[in-house]
């Protein structure tokens, strides 16, 4: 397997445009997490779906960002009016949670995004 | 609400020195504990996870955790480090039936050669 593909791996962009990152997941799994690395707030869950559903939103910053997972093998996160502060490493992970045993977290190699 | 500690922010070694980082959690009930290394400019690796049973668990390149249940800690520990091992060391937490892994704010380690 691939592992988790993400796209672009580096977005620089200047204010007030919209910025779309996209996320492939492991085939079969059924989790799909979007997280922002900064320097500042460390790692930070932003979003999870599980099949397809969004689950837990409630560390989406604003309402200028939005996800989606019309599929299970396909994510976006969107970010629209995009800020100098919305400047970080975004990473999309993935797991298969069977029969509720916990299972890791597969990592893509994210994605830089700068915002000038 | 969850959280878990990482109390060593910058860790400098020497190669062949001996490393111990720090993790406490809090979550009363039972976890899934996990650590994650990232290598410079690279994507999260799981390095070792801990699910049941043996409280001392072993994952790749030498390293290995101790859960201690009383201490809600999961320290993570390697007896001799190598230049190829800095990178930042992130633990993380799932609590037993939820969907989610809580990780801490990472450990810098820098080891010279």
């Amino acid at each position: 397997d691939a592992g988790v593909i993400q796209s672009p791996r580096h977005e620089v962009t200047e204010m007030g445009q919209e910025v779309t990152l996209r996320c492939k997941p492991i085939s079969g799994h059924d989790y799909l997490f979007w997280y922002r690395q900064t320097m500042m707030r460390g790692l930070e869950l932003l979003i999870y779906f599980n099949n397809n559903v969004p689950i837990d939103d409630s560390g989406m910053p604003e309402d200028r960002f939005s996800a989606k997972m019309p599929n299970a093998s396909f994510s976006t996160l969107k970010i629209q009016p995009s800020e100098p502060r919305d400047s970080a490493v975004y990473f999309c992970a993935s797991s298969l949670v069977s029969g509720r045993v916990y299972n890791e977290q597969f990592f893509g190699p994210g994605t830089r995004l700068t915002v000038l | 609400a969850q959280s878990v500690s990482q109390h060593n922010h910058h860790v400098i070694l020497s190669e062949a020195a001996s490393l111990e980082l720090g993790c406490n959690y809090s979550y009363g009930g039972t976890v899934n504990l996990f650590w994650y290394v990232q290598y410079p400019g690279q994507h999260l690796q799981l390095l070792l996870k801990y699910f049941s049973g043996d409280p001392l668990v072993k994952g790749i390149k030498g390293f290995e955790a101790e859960f201690i249940k009383s201490k809600f800690s999961f320290n993570l520990r390697k007896p001799s480090v190598q230049w190829s091992d800095t990178a930042e060391y992130f633990c993380a937490v799932n609590a037993y039936n939820t969907d989610k892994l809580i990780f801490g704010t990472g450990t810098r380690l820098q080891v010279f050669p």
